[in-house]
This record gives C-alpha cells, structure tokens and sequence, in this order.
C-alpha cells in the first residue's frame, strides 16, 4: 500500500527566508502526481502545488517549488521569501495507480517568525 | 474562479442524530469525494464517486454512511446515527477528469461536533 511520511511535525523560518519541508513517499508504481495542500488556521485545504512523476523537471508556483526525485521517492516543498500568512500546516499527498483517493502525510506546522 | 462549496460550515449534534452534510462540486467535474479530518490528525480518505455510484470506500465508510447526488449539483454525505467519534471536519472535494492532472479541489469543509 502506499503511504506518505512527513518527518517534521512542526517547522520555524524567519519572515523573508527560506525553509524546506520533507517528505517521502513509499510506491511500486511508475505513474502517479504528488501534491502540496497548504492548511491554514481557518482549515481550508488549499493547492500549493502538483508535480506529475513523469515529469522530470521540478514544478515551480511563484515563491514554492519542489525538490522531486523520484528514485528516492523524495518530494520536498521550498518555500522562499517565506511571509506571515505562509504560516499553516503543510499536508504532502499522493495520487496514483489504482485508487482513485489522496493519500496525505500526518502533515508539517509552519511558523513564521516577523 | 470556481470552487467546491460545503454547507452547513458547522453542525452541532447529539449522539445517534443523522446529519447531512451538503456540497456543490465545481460544474465540470466528474469526480466526487469526502474526506475527513479529526482534530491534529491527519486527512482521510472516506469514498469517492463517480457516474451516479461508489467507486471506491474506505473502511471507515462503513454502514452508517451514504452518499448521494440527488440533483446533479449537490452531492451529499449523510451519517444515519452519529456516534462521538464521528466529530471531525468533513471536507468534499472533485476533479475533472483522468489526464487533467489528477488534482482534487477541495471545498472549506463542515466541521462536525457531536455530543
């Protein structure tokens, strides 16, 4: 079964630098999409960004990109010029193969520090 | 922009009360889900929907939960005799199709307290 693990429960960044959040992925298929869901106080689930796995160019959306790599089943989220309302948390998910349904990590606390 | 709406945005109720918990997919949309989140727990899968039926359940859909799509616009989760474990944000979320990308937009979520 596939599973997704995020290993930093909570992360700190000072306003206007960057921060990374990690996230690693356990599949034996070859095609599947990953995403970063942004969950702010109001618990809204919110798109940060998607990367395709056929894809080897890392997806980028304004200040987030990510870090794919696929043979380490590696996807981690940088965030640069990091602002306040970037403060959330921070769920990883997988999509892939046969189900059909999101499969997310336990997610990561951003704070941001002005 | 289109968005998934949900309503009722918070639902109070008392044990082995049913709720219905409202949704209204993005128009084009083809693919339906729900999924919920118990506080400072992650989000989990319930059911998807697709084609007016179950696609597929996860084993927390068990019998005192059914969904519907009653008019072509709302999709709808209904739990039968809520019990205190059940208190959890709900969130509805669809796509559009397989070979649009896959991603699921999700709408604000209810946020289910049972007493």
């Amino acid at each position: 079964a596939q599973t997704v693990t995020q290993s930093q429960p909570e992360m700190s960044v000072q306003e206007a630098e960057t921060v990374t959040l990690s996230c690693t992925y356990d599949t034996s298929e070859s095609d599947y999409y990953l995403f970063w869901y942004k969950q702010p106080p109001s618990r809204q689930m919110i798109l940060v960004i998607r990367q395709e796995a056929y894809k080897q160019q890392n997806a980028t959306e304004n200040r987030f990109s990510v870090n794919f790599q696929k043979a380490a089943k590696s996807f981690s989220l940088k965030i640069s010029d990091s602002q306040l309302g970037d403060a959330a948390m921070y769920f990883c998910a997988y999509y892939g193969g046969s189900q059909g349904n999101l499969i997310f990590g336990k997610g990561t606390k951003l704070s941001v520090k002005p | 922009e289109p968005e998934v709406t949900q309503t009722p945005s918070h639902q109070v109720t008392q044990m082995g009360q049913e709720v219905i918990l409202r949704c209204v997919p993005i128009s084009n949309h083809l693919y339906f889900y729900w999924y919920r989140q118990i506080l400072g727990q992650k989000v989990e899968f319930l059911v998807s929907f697709y084609n007016n039926e179950i696609s597929e359940k996860s084993e927390i859909f068990d019998d005192q939960f059914s969904v519907e799509r009653p008019d072509g616009s709302n999709f709808t989760l209904k739990i039968r005799s809520t019990k205190l474990e059940d208190s959890a944000m709900y969130f509805c979320a669809s796509r559009y199709q397989t070979g649009s990308g896959e991603t699921q937009y999700f709408g604000p979520g209810t946020r289910l307290l049972v007493l």
